[in-house]
């Protein structure tokens, strides 16, 4: 079945330290993207790219990184400048052109 | 900008009753698309549904259907005869095509059902 695979679900990271989140996709979607949730704010939207070996930022991209090497493979790194990292990170993807997304099951990240 | 309000950040309905959740949205855009997205406890999200909004007829999926008013910019969805597995946050959001092609998430609505 096609989807999208978000790993791993939990992740600790402690104070300084980069993680990545991982997301890959069997949909053949061209756009793929990342979003934050946090209580009370909705998703916000990280960095999303729309081809491969292309990226945009969007509203919350300090203190993160991706790539997009692969059509299938969008990885998020959360690197040590971002100053509160603790958060539900929701991937997802969409054929272009005015289609809904379809999302990952979503990594928990906890600094520790 | 682009924006989506949720003005409702809590509703509750009586099991098997009625119930509509409000969205409004800003744009100065004439083609676009609007989505209703539901995140059960499990926290997967999960589209309910999708609206064209050069489509007059408002969109339907089974128990769920929603109230599209153009000219108004608001986009409310109602849920016919709820059921405790409709218990969630629900997110209104919006997507316009030709412009970044990104869709911006309201803040949500969590609905209780009580039993």
């Amino acid at each position: 079945d096609g989807g999208i695979t978000q790993s791993p679900k939990y992740l600790f990271r402690k104070e300084g330290q980069n993680v990545t989140l991982s997301c890959e996709q069997n949909l053949n979607h061209d756009a793929m993207y990342w979003y934050r949730q946090d209580p009370g704010q909705g998703l916000r939207l990280i960095y999303y790219s729309q081809i491969v070996n292309d990226f945009q930022k969007g509203d919350i991209a300090e203190g993160y990184s991706v790539s997009r090497e692969k059509k299938e493979s969008f990885p998020l790194t959360v690197t040590s400048a971002q100053k509160n990292p603790t958060a539900f990170y929701l991937c997802a993807s969409s054929p272009r052109q005015g289609y809904g997304y379809t999302f990952g099951s979503g990594t928990r990240l906890t600094v520790v | 900008a682009q924006t989506v309000t949720q003005s409702q950040p809590e509703m509750s309905v009586q099991e098997a009753e009625t119930v509509t959740l409000s969205c409004t949205y800003d744009t100065s855009e004439s083609d676009y698309y609007l989505f209703w997205y539901k995140q059960p406890p499990s926290r997967q999200m999960i589209l309910v549904i999708r609206q064209e909004a050069y489509k007059q007829q408002n969109a339907t999926e089974n128990r769920f259907s929603v109230n599209f008013q153009k000219a108004a910019k608001s986009f409310s969805l109602k849920i016919s005869d709820s059921q405790l597995g409709d218990a969630a946050m629900y997110f209104c959001a919006y997507r316009a095509p030709h412009r970044d092609d990104k869709i911006i998430f309201g803040k949500g609505t969590r609905l209780h059902i009580l039993p």
